[in-house]
């Protein structure tokens, strides 16, 4: 199955500002998805990448998915207060006629004011 | 549209009881996604199920863990014997169709908070 890492394990952000997160597989990505969780609820989805070089945004969220399908990164701009939380990536996990995500450990989001 | 719904959204157990963690998909969906979340390890899947099989179990442990996805009714994961390793987040999810097919996404329930005394 698909490793993933996710880069930084934690991130303190002032409001305001940007950030990027990193998610890097060994392994090819044949779909990077992205989920963000608030403390003690599920997840929910924010975007999904399927081609290399891909780019997708949704209000202040930008997610890209590089060339060579290893690496995606999630960029916020311009932090809020409600940005703040646990992104994980989520990678899909190909078997004989079905798939699966697997998920890196996540990156949690602290924005003060 | 009701999403995923799971229950209890916390369970307490003492130690060599059973606990059943039940998960009812978002309608229309017919697969199901079990995953248990610690703080230091992530998410990790468990168990893939699609109505009344079992797809792949291969994140579950070995003894003491089953789950089953009737023809009616919700979604059970039943740990037997608990033990305090077992405490954690247990997630479900559901989707409509394979993941492979074109934007197939989870969606998930709230979790089921087990603590084990």
């Amino acid at each position: 199955s698909q490793e993933l890492e996710q880069s930084p394990q934690s991130l303190i952000v002032q409001e305001g500002k940007n950030l990027t997160i990193n998610c890097t597989s060994s392994k090819t990505l044949y779909g990077l998805y992205w989920y963000k969780q608030k403390y003690g609820e599920g997840l929910i989805f924010l975007m999904m990448l399927q081609k290399g070089g891909e780019e997708k945004s949704h209000e202040k969220i930008t997610a890209k998915l590089d060339e060579k399908k290893q690496q995606s990164s999630l960029h916020i701009t311009a932090s809020q207060p409600s940005h703040a939380g646990i992104y994980l990536c989520g990678a899909v996990d190909r078997n004989s006629g079905y798939s699966t995500l697997t998920f890196g450990k996540g990156t949690m989001l602290l924005v003060s004011p | 549209n009701a999403g995923v719904m799971q229950n209890p959204r916390h369970l307490v157990r003492r130690r060599g009881q059973e606990a059943r963690l039940r998960c009812s998909p978002m309608k229309g969906h017919s697969h199901v996604y079990w995953y248990r979340q610690l703080p230091e390890e992530g998410l990790k899947f468990m168990v893939y199920l699609q109505k009344e099989n079992i797809i792949d179990e291969s994140g579950m442990p070995k003894e003491r863990f089953s789950a089953e996805f009737p023809k009616e009714g919700p979604s059970i994961l039943r740990i037997q014997q608990v033990v305090r390793g077992d405490s954690a987040a247990y997630f479900c999810a559901s989707s409509r169709e394979l993941l492979t097919a074109t934007n197939e996404k989870l969606f998930f329930g709230s979790g089921t908070q087990l603590s084990v005394l």
